[in-house]
């Protein structure tokens, strides 16, 4: 099946500073979507981006279906944007069922 | 909000017993999607529903078995409970095809 991989696994900011976060994916997509896990667990979807580029106040994303990756951006970084982000791709030859990669876990410090 | 109800928001039962859980989906959306989150195996896609009829299938353990009803409403049934079913337990829903939209979960605790 189709494999999705983010790096870094872990990434440690100071308050204020912009990180890129990556998702490499092996086979065509229908659907890519990032999402935020805020430590309640609640998902929130950042982007639904099966291609080109999406902004939303300090984050932005693009994805480059025929290279296979996706980049999520996030400048000016708050507390608040501590968590787990997690990249979720729907195979080409499938219903939108999603595969999740294993996230990225963020934690701002002020 | 993303406006995808679960519930209950948290479950603690005893291992070999039986739960339930529902979901009911975002107004307009006809598809329903379960995900299971675990510490060791992460995020995983279980089944999807498309008005009423199954549409996928992934890492489902036959002891698990899911439904949607005529009003779009699912619930996602779990027997025989096991100490490793302990897990989170998202529903999601979209409009065929496009973004899925994530309830806030069921947190379920076998003991």
């Amino acid at each position: 099946g189709i494999q999705v991989e983010q790096s870094p696994p872990d990434l440690i900011l100071q308050e204020g500073a912009n990180s890129t976060l990556r998702c490499n994916f092996s086979d065509s997509v229908n659907n890519l979507q990032w999402f935020h896990q805020n430590p309640w667990g609640q998902l929130i979807n950042l982007f639904y981006i099966p291609s080109g580029t999406k902004q939303n106040g300090r984050l932005s994303a693009t994805t480059v279906a025929t290279e296979r990756y996706s980049l999520l951006y996030i400048s000016s970084s708050q507390t608040t944007d501590s968590g787990v982000y997690f990249c979720a791709v729907a195979p080409r030859v499938s219903d939108n069922d999603m595969r999740f990669g294993a996230g990225t876990r963020l934690t701002v410090k002020p | 909000d993303s406006g995808v109800t679960q519930t209950p928001k948290h479950l603690i039962t005893a291992t070999g017993q039986r739960v339930t859980l529902r979901c009911s989906p975002r107004s307009g959306d006809l598809s329903v999607y379960w995900y299971q989150q675990s510490l060791d195996q992460g995020l995983q896609f279980l089944i999807q529903y498309y008005n009423g009829e199954e549409r996928a299938k992934g890492n489902i353990l036959e002891r698990f078995s899911a439904q949607q009803f005529p009003d779009l409403h699912s619930e996602l049934n779990l027997s025989s409970l096991e100490l490793g079913d302990s897990a989170l337990y998202f529903c999601a829903s979209s409009v065929q095809g496009e973004a899925q939209f994530f309830g806030p979960g069921t947190r379920l605790t076998v003991l």
